[in-house]
């Protein structure tokens, strides 16, 4: 079966200071993956999505970035990270190759900017 | 005019009762539908996926779509206290697209 692996799982950073998050996906191969953020009354908002290594659609322009490196990893960075930045950051998977397939969430990673 | 609306609640239901959330969409081209359940400080988890009009059930969740009136609806039988989170209705416009666009959810609580 499929597992997404999301980490850490909570984080507090300084304004300014860079940013790593990382997700893996095991037991699928070509994995569709998403970065989102979630607002309290918000929802959720796309960040970016790959449907392959090295390829990254941005969906709002902002201060983070998101790389592909392997098939099945997806990381979401930033070189100085604003107050702005807070809130709860999601990684989710779908099939890939294949238009309205169900996404797959991860348990998130709650960032907290100082 | 928002392609989704969905109540945010909060829901307050006693044990037992049956629940029904409900999400309405003004986009005609979504085809596929979906319910997620979210628990405090956890990632949404997949409860219903469904693309035909009509009703499909999975123990006791019900998921209907009326694609002629854009209206998609939950329904919990038997609630227990283990439901308490909150909703989160997502579409999927089936155009080529592999974005899901999603409700705000409803924060439901059931109470022993």
């Amino acid at each position: 079966s499929q597992t997404i692996h999301q980490w850490p799982a909570t984080l507090v950073q300084p304004v300014g200071s860079p940013l790593s998050l990382e997700c893996t996906v095991e037991g699928t191969s070509n994995p569709n993956l998403y970065w989102y953020r979630q607002a309290a009354g918000r929802g959720l908002q796309l960040l970016f999505y790959s449907v392959g290594i090295g390829q990254i659609s941005s969906e709002v322009p902002q201060n983070l970035s998101a790389s592909r490196p392997q098939d099945r990893q997806f990381i979401l960075s930033s070189k100085k990270l604003l107050l702005s930045d807070s809130g709860f950051y999601l990684c989710a998977w779908s099939q890939g190759g294949q238009y309205s397939q169900p996404q797959h969430f991860g348990d998130g990673t709650r960032l907290s900017i100082l | 005019q928002k392609e989704v609306e969905q109540d945010p609640g909060p829901l307050s239901v006693p044990e037992g009762a049956i629940v029904s959330l409900n999400c309405t969409y003004s986009n005609s081209a979504f085809q596929y539908f979906m319910w997620y359940r979210q628990y405090s400080r956890k990632g949404p988890e997949l409860l219903m996926y469904t693309y035909s009009s009509g009703n499909k059930e999975d123990g006791r969740f019900t998921a209907q779509v009326d694609k002629s009136s854009k209206y998609i609806s939950l329904f919990i039988r038997d609630s227990q206290p283990s439901d308490s989170a909150t909703y989160l209705c997502a579409y999927d416009s089936g155009a080529g697209s592999y974005q899901l666009t999603f409700g705000k959810g409803t924060k439901l609580s059931v109470i022993p």
